[in-house]
């Protein structure tokens, strides 16, 4: 069973700041998503990651895929506080067609 | 172009009531995924058609059934609602390695 764990799950950071979310998934994948969801409302696609080492940035946020080690990080680059969010990945089992498995989303604060 | 549209946007229920939630897609994607988000959970998968005529068990079945209508819709059944489905439900579609695009969402409250 594909299990996918994110840390942290609460982040509470300064505008300005650097930070980094971590993915764990549990087996092997080459496919992994992050989505955003503001609070009340939908999840919106953020970044596709496809294969080993791909990177994708927008704006603040970029994200990483590392297969091998089953890991992808978002790092935040000087955090404003439209970043405030709940940051959610979630993986394609190869064994899963198209299914998703989700983290537990991190609930993202930036404070002025 | 809309997307992902969902129906109803809110509904409340009494136990043992049934409803279907309605998705439908323009997107001419071929898979389709109901889900549902309860606080500190993330999202959990209920059912998914792969394509048109098919449908699949997620991680959280039990309790729900649903209707592969043609390739732009995807519906959702409570047959017998319980207090534990009070949640918010999801429909998804997607095209391999694209990600899924999401719909609004259903807040169901079942008293």
């Amino acid at each position: 069973e594909l299990k996918v764990e994110q840390n942290p799950l609460f982040l509470s950071m300064q505008e300005g700041k650097n930070y980094t979310i971590y993915c764990n998934y549990s087996t092997t994948s080459d496919r992994l998503y992050w989505y955003r969801q503001d609070p009340g409302k939908s999840l919106e696609s953020l970044f596709v990651l496809l294969s080993n080492g791909a990177v994708k940035q927008e704006g603040r946020l970029m994200a990483s895929l590392d297969t091998k080690a089953r890991l992808s990080t978002l790092h935040i680059t000087a955090a404003v506080h439209d970043l405030s969010a709940t940051y959610f990945c979630a993986v394609d089992g190869k064994t899963s067609g198209s299914r998703l498995t989700f983290g537990e989303g991190t609930q993202l604060t930036v404070n002025p | 172009n809309a997307g992902v549209t969902q129906t109803p946007k809110f509904q409340v229920l009494k136990t043992g009531q049934s409803m279907t939630l309605q998705c439908a897609q323009d997107m001419n994607h071929n898979s389709m995924y109901w889900y549902r988000q309860d606080p500190g959970m993330g999202l959990r998968l209920i059912y998914y058609s792969a394509s048109e005529g098919t449908t699949d068990k997620g991680e959280v079945p039990n309790g729900y059934n649903v209707s592969r209508l043609n390739k732009r819709e995807f519906s959702l059944r409570l047959e017998s609602a319980a207090p534990s489905q009070t949640s918010v439900y999801f429909c998804a579609s997607s095209e391999p390695g694209q990600g899924q695009y999401f719909g609004p969402g259903t807040r169901l409250t079942v008293l």
